[in-house]
């Protein structure tokens, strides 16, 4: 079985910029999580999505947004970046994302705003 | 807020030696889960604890859920160069939550 695949792998974008990120998760996965990766604040979660709707999402400002489609894969946007937003995204599959919650990653998007 | 506290946040030990790695919460999880990443990579989940006071064994790692289930160990005998790498723990509070709360994760580096 396939893993959960991330693209882009490496991103470099300027302030102002917008960017999207890209996941597909493992086949049959319905639940799709995203995470922000930096080293001073570790893994922050960012929004769970399940069969197209968002059910849960962090604290993280409105620039930040995402969306699953019917095929469960997803997308999550950043508007008008800025320097903080640099750090490696991390999509995370999961069969319901129910209990026990067994998350697969993907090898993430490293996202550096210049 | 529930916040999971890891220690400690670095560890370079050589070849052979044991070491453990502490998660504690002030809060009670469903379950916990225990993952190592490698640089460049994500996190891949080693094992996940969902009973107080459950001890699991993956070859040299033993992994244990507190009896109150708010604080994880895992622990590591004769450790090897291959063991290197960011160890996170991360917390599932359960119900409808669909989150996992993860700690800031050990570096280990086993040296040869």
């Amino acid at each position: 079985k396939a893993g959960v695949t991330q693209t882009p792998r490496y991103l470099i974008k300027t302030r102002g910029q917008q960017v999207t990120l890209s996941c597909s998760p493992i086949s049959g996965h319905r639940s799709v999580s995203w995470y922000q990766q930096t080293p001073g604040q570790g893994l922050q979660f960012l929004f769970e999505y399940f069969s197209e709707t968002q059910r849960n999402k962090g604290n993280f400002p409105g620039r930040f947004s995402g969306r699953q489609f019917s095929n469960s894969r997803s997308e999550m946007n950043v508007s008008t970046l800025e320097l903080g937003d640099s750090a490696l995204y991390l999509c995370a599959s999961s069969s319901t994302g129910a209990f026990g919650n067994e998350q697969f990653f993907g090898p993430g998007t490293r996202l550096t705003v210049l | 807020t529930q916040l999971l506290e890891q220690s400690p946040q670095f560890l370079s030990i050589q070849e052979g030696e044991n070491l453990t790695v502490y998660c504690n919460s002030s809060s009670v999880f469903s379950s916990l889960q225990w993952y190592r990443q490698e640089p460049g990579e994500g996190p891949v989940l080693l094992v996940t604890v969902v009973t107080g006071g459950e001890v699991k064994k993956l070859k040299r790692l033993t992994f244990q859920f507190g009896d109150a289930r708010k604080d994880s160990s895992l622990h590591i005998t004769a450790a090897q160069p291959g063991d290197t790498g960011l160890y996170l723990c991360a917390g599932d509070s359960g119900g409808s939550n669909y989150k996992l709360t993860f700690g800031k994760g050990t570096l280990l580096t086993v040296n040869p």
